[in-house]
Protein backbone atom coordinates (compact mmCIF):
# COMPACT_ATOMS: atom_id res chain seq x y z
CA UNK A 1 0.00 0.00 0.00
CA UNK A 2 1.65 3.28 -0.58
CA UNK A 3 2.57 5.78 1.94
CA UNK A 4 3.82 8.77 2.72
CA UNK A 5 7.40 9.04 4.05
CA UNK A 6 9.18 11.15 5.91
CA UNK A 7 12.95 11.73 6.24
CA UNK A 8 15.01 12.32 8.87
CA UNK A 9 12.79 10.91 11.98
CA UNK A 10 14.26 12.75 14.44
CA UNK A 11 16.70 16.00 14.24
CA UNK A 12 18.43 17.72 16.19
CA UNK A 13 19.86 21.85 16.11
CA UNK A 14 20.83 24.36 17.67
CA UNK A 15 18.97 27.22 17.96
CA UNK A 16 19.66 29.61 14.18
CA UNK A 17 20.30 26.75 12.38
CA UNK A 18 18.27 25.84 9.29
CA UNK A 19 16.80 22.87 8.71
CA UNK A 20 15.37 20.98 5.81
CA UNK A 21 12.34 18.40 6.62
CA UNK A 22 11.74 15.94 3.80
CA UNK A 23 8.85 14.26 2.53
CA UNK A 24 7.87 12.13 -0.50
CA UNK A 25 4.16 11.83 -0.94
CA UNK A 26 2.09 9.48 -2.57
CA UNK A 27 2.97 9.42 -6.01
CA UNK A 28 -0.47 10.35 -7.76
CA UNK A 29 -1.45 12.68 -5.31
CA UNK A 30 -1.96 16.04 -5.79
CA UNK A 31 -1.77 18.09 -2.43
CA UNK A 32 0.56 18.59 -0.15
CA UNK A 33 0.26 19.58 3.75
CA UNK A 34 2.93 20.52 6.75
CA UNK A 35 1.27 19.78 10.28
CA UNK A 36 3.15 20.82 13.55
CA UNK A 37 2.54 19.07 17.27
CA UNK A 38 4.00 20.39 20.10
CA UNK A 39 4.70 17.75 22.63
CA UNK A 40 1.23 17.59 24.32
CA UNK A 41 -0.69 19.96 22.10
CA UNK A 42 -2.83 19.41 19.38
CA UNK A 43 -2.18 19.09 15.79
CA UNK A 44 -1.80 22.51 14.18
CA UNK A 45 -2.09 23.04 10.17
CA UNK A 46 1.04 25.19 8.51
CA UNK A 47 0.55 25.00 5.03
CA UNK A 48 -0.69 23.69 2.12
CA UNK A 49 0.75 23.27 -1.65
CA UNK A 50 -1.64 22.14 -4.84
CA UNK A 51 0.27 23.30 -8.44
CA UNK A 52 3.48 24.57 -7.22
CA UNK A 53 2.41 26.91 -5.16
CA UNK A 54 0.76 27.42 -1.57
CA UNK A 55 -2.70 27.52 -1.36
CA UNK A 56 -3.22 28.36 2.51
CA UNK A 57 -1.08 28.80 5.62
CA UNK A 58 -1.73 29.87 9.14
CA UNK A 59 -0.46 32.47 11.19
CA UNK A 60 2.38 30.50 12.37
CA UNK A 61 4.00 29.76 8.90
CA UNK A 62 5.30 33.04 8.89
CA UNK A 63 8.93 34.11 7.17
CA UNK A 64 11.02 31.64 8.46
CA UNK A 65 9.17 29.00 6.91
CA UNK A 66 9.22 27.54 3.42
CA UNK A 67 7.80 24.70 1.33
CA UNK A 68 8.86 23.32 -2.36
CA UNK A 69 8.85 20.81 -4.17
CA UNK A 70 12.39 20.88 -5.69
CA UNK A 71 11.38 17.69 -7.94
CA UNK A 72 8.50 15.07 -9.23
CA UNK A 73 8.87 13.14 -5.67
CA UNK A 74 9.65 15.48 -3.01
CA UNK A 75 8.50 18.11 -0.55
CA UNK A 76 10.60 19.74 1.71
CA UNK A 77 10.15 22.12 4.28
CA UNK A 78 12.57 24.69 4.97
CA UNK A 79 13.20 26.48 8.60
CA UNK A 80 15.19 29.10 8.32
CA UNK A 81 16.34 30.22 11.53
CA UNK A 82 15.33 27.61 14.09
CA UNK A 83 13.85 28.77 17.41
CA UNK A 84 13.41 26.70 20.53
CA UNK A 85 9.36 27.17 20.14
CA UNK A 86 10.22 25.35 16.95
CA UNK A 87 10.82 21.84 18.94
CA UNK A 88 7.99 19.66 17.63
CA UNK A 89 6.79 16.85 15.35
CA UNK A 90 6.19 17.95 12.03
CA UNK A 91 3.87 15.80 9.92
CA UNK A 92 3.76 15.81 5.84
CA UNK A 93 0.58 14.77 4.67
CA UNK A 94 -0.72 14.80 0.88
CA UNK A 95 -4.21 13.78 -0.50
CA UNK A 96 -5.39 13.05 -4.55
CA UNK A 97 -8.07 16.15 -4.18
CA UNK A 98 -9.92 18.34 -1.76
CA UNK A 99 -13.82 18.25 -1.01
CA UNK A 100 -13.52 15.72 1.61
CA UNK A 101 -10.59 13.66 0.07
CA UNK A 102 -8.24 11.54 2.78
CA UNK A 103 -5.07 13.00 3.50
CA UNK A 104 -2.47 10.48 4.36
CA UNK A 105 -0.24 10.95 7.02
CA UNK A 106 3.72 10.41 6.99
CA UNK A 107 4.92 8.93 10.40
CA UNK A 108 6.75 12.37 11.04
CA UNK A 109 10.15 14.08 12.06
CA UNK A 110 10.88 15.06 15.76
CA UNK A 111 12.62 17.88 15.79
CA UNK A 112 14.54 19.03 18.70
CA UNK A 113 15.81 22.85 18.77
CA UNK A 114 18.71 23.24 21.80
CA UNK B 1 -13.70 29.20 10.18
CA UNK B 2 -13.80 26.01 11.60
CA UNK B 3 -13.22 24.62 15.61
CA UNK B 4 -13.10 21.03 16.96
CA UNK B 5 -14.06 20.21 20.83
CA UNK B 6 -13.24 16.97 22.20
CA UNK B 7 -14.64 16.63 25.75
CA UNK B 8 -12.00 14.70 27.91
CA UNK B 9 -8.62 14.49 27.72
CA UNK B 10 -8.81 10.88 29.01
CA UNK B 11 -11.14 8.29 28.88
CA UNK B 12 -10.41 4.54 30.55
CA UNK B 13 -12.57 2.05 29.61
CA UNK B 14 -12.55 -2.17 30.65
CA UNK B 15 -11.61 -4.22 27.42
CA UNK B 16 -15.10 -5.55 26.21
CA UNK B 17 -16.82 -2.31 27.58
CA UNK B 18 -18.26 0.39 25.13
CA UNK B 19 -15.93 3.20 24.12
CA UNK B 20 -17.48 6.79 23.53
CA UNK B 21 -15.62 9.68 22.15
CA UNK B 22 -16.89 12.58 22.01
CA UNK B 23 -16.48 15.50 19.27
CA UNK B 24 -17.94 18.70 18.55
CA UNK B 25 -17.62 21.18 15.87
CA UNK B 26 -18.04 24.55 14.29
CA UNK B 27 -18.21 25.66 10.68
CA UNK B 28 -19.61 28.24 9.15
CA UNK B 29 -20.01 25.86 5.50
CA UNK B 30 -20.94 22.19 5.15
CA UNK B 31 -18.20 20.06 6.73
CA UNK B 32 -16.13 17.37 6.19
CA UNK B 33 -15.09 15.09 9.57
CA UNK B 34 -12.52 12.75 10.33
CA UNK B 35 -11.11 10.90 13.33
CA UNK B 36 -8.09 9.65 13.12
CA UNK B 37 -5.92 7.29 15.74
CA UNK B 38 -2.17 7.83 16.27
CA UNK B 39 -0.24 4.81 18.11
CA UNK B 40 2.81 5.94 20.30
CA UNK B 41 5.34 7.15 18.28
CA UNK B 42 3.88 6.65 14.81
CA UNK B 43 1.71 9.05 12.69
CA UNK B 44 -1.64 9.53 12.10
CA UNK B 45 -4.17 6.69 10.54
CA UNK B 46 -7.74 7.59 9.42
CA UNK B 47 -10.13 5.92 11.13
CA UNK B 48 -13.30 6.79 9.31
CA UNK B 49 -14.72 9.80 7.59
CA UNK B 50 -18.01 11.99 7.16
CA UNK B 51 -18.33 13.44 3.19
CA UNK B 52 -22.06 14.22 3.19
CA UNK B 53 -23.80 10.55 2.09
CA UNK B 54 -24.52 8.62 5.09
CA UNK B 55 -24.67 9.98 8.45
CA UNK B 56 -23.26 6.86 10.30
CA UNK B 57 -19.97 6.08 9.04
CA UNK B 58 -18.16 3.11 9.61
CA UNK B 59 -14.69 2.89 9.63
CA UNK B 60 -11.65 0.41 10.39
CA UNK B 61 -11.07 -2.07 13.75
CA UNK B 62 -14.86 -1.86 14.49
CA UNK B 63 -14.93 1.74 15.21
CA UNK B 64 -18.63 3.79 13.73
CA UNK B 65 -19.67 7.65 14.22
CA UNK B 66 -22.53 9.10 13.78
CA UNK B 67 -22.88 12.82 12.27
CA UNK B 68 -25.75 14.63 13.87
CA UNK B 69 -25.98 18.57 12.42
CA UNK B 70 -28.56 19.19 14.70
CA UNK B 71 -26.03 18.76 17.66
CA UNK B 72 -22.81 19.71 16.00
CA UNK B 73 -21.67 16.50 16.60
CA UNK B 74 -19.81 13.75 15.33
CA UNK B 75 -19.05 11.29 18.34
CA UNK B 76 -16.94 7.96 17.84
CA UNK B 77 -17.97 4.48 19.43
CA UNK B 78 -16.49 1.07 19.52
CA UNK B 79 -19.08 -1.65 21.08
CA UNK B 80 -16.21 -3.62 22.76
CA UNK B 81 -13.34 -2.10 23.71
CA UNK B 82 -9.96 -4.09 22.80
CA UNK B 83 -6.72 -4.37 24.57
CA UNK B 84 -5.24 -2.96 20.99
CA UNK B 85 -7.37 0.18 20.76
CA UNK B 86 -5.33 1.89 23.06
CA UNK B 87 -4.06 5.08 21.49
CA UNK B 88 -4.70 8.88 21.50
CA UNK B 89 -7.85 9.95 18.74
CA UNK B 90 -7.98 12.52 17.26
CA UNK B 91 -11.29 14.58 15.57
CA UNK B 92 -10.77 16.85 12.77
CA UNK B 93 -13.07 19.30 10.72
CA UNK B 94 -12.06 20.50 7.05
CA UNK B 95 -14.68 23.20 5.29
CA UNK B 96 -15.84 22.15 1.72
CA UNK B 97 -15.88 25.15 -0.75
CA UNK B 98 -13.23 26.53 -2.14
CA UNK B 99 -10.43 25.36 1.05
CA UNK B 100 -7.54 23.46 -0.19
CA UNK B 101 -8.30 20.99 2.53
CA UNK B 102 -7.03 21.86 5.62
CA UNK B 103 -7.66 20.04 8.67
CA UNK B 104 -8.51 21.78 12.17
CA UNK B 105 -7.77 19.30 14.44
CA UNK B 106 -8.87 18.52 18.56
CA UNK B 107 -6.81 18.57 21.18
CA UNK B 108 -7.01 14.42 21.54
CA UNK B 109 -8.42 11.89 23.64
CA UNK B 110 -5.95 9.09 24.81
CA UNK B 111 -8.12 5.96 25.28
CA UNK B 112 -6.74 3.93 27.89
CA UNK B 113 -7.91 0.21 28.05
CA UNK B 114 -7.87 -2.26 31.34
CA UNK B 115 -7.74 -5.76 31.49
Amino acid sequence: EPEVTQTPSHQVTQMGQEVILRCVPISNHLYFYWYRQILGQKVEFLVSFYNNEISEKSEIFDDQFSVERPDGSNFTLKIRSTKLEDSAMYFCASSDRTGGGTQYFGPGTRLTVT
Amino acid sequence: AQSVTQLGSHVSVSEGALVLLRCNYSSSVPPYLFWYVQYPNQGLQLLLKYTSAATLVKGINGFEAEFKKSETSFHLTKPSAHMSDAAEYFCAVSAGGTSYGKLTFGQGTILTVHP
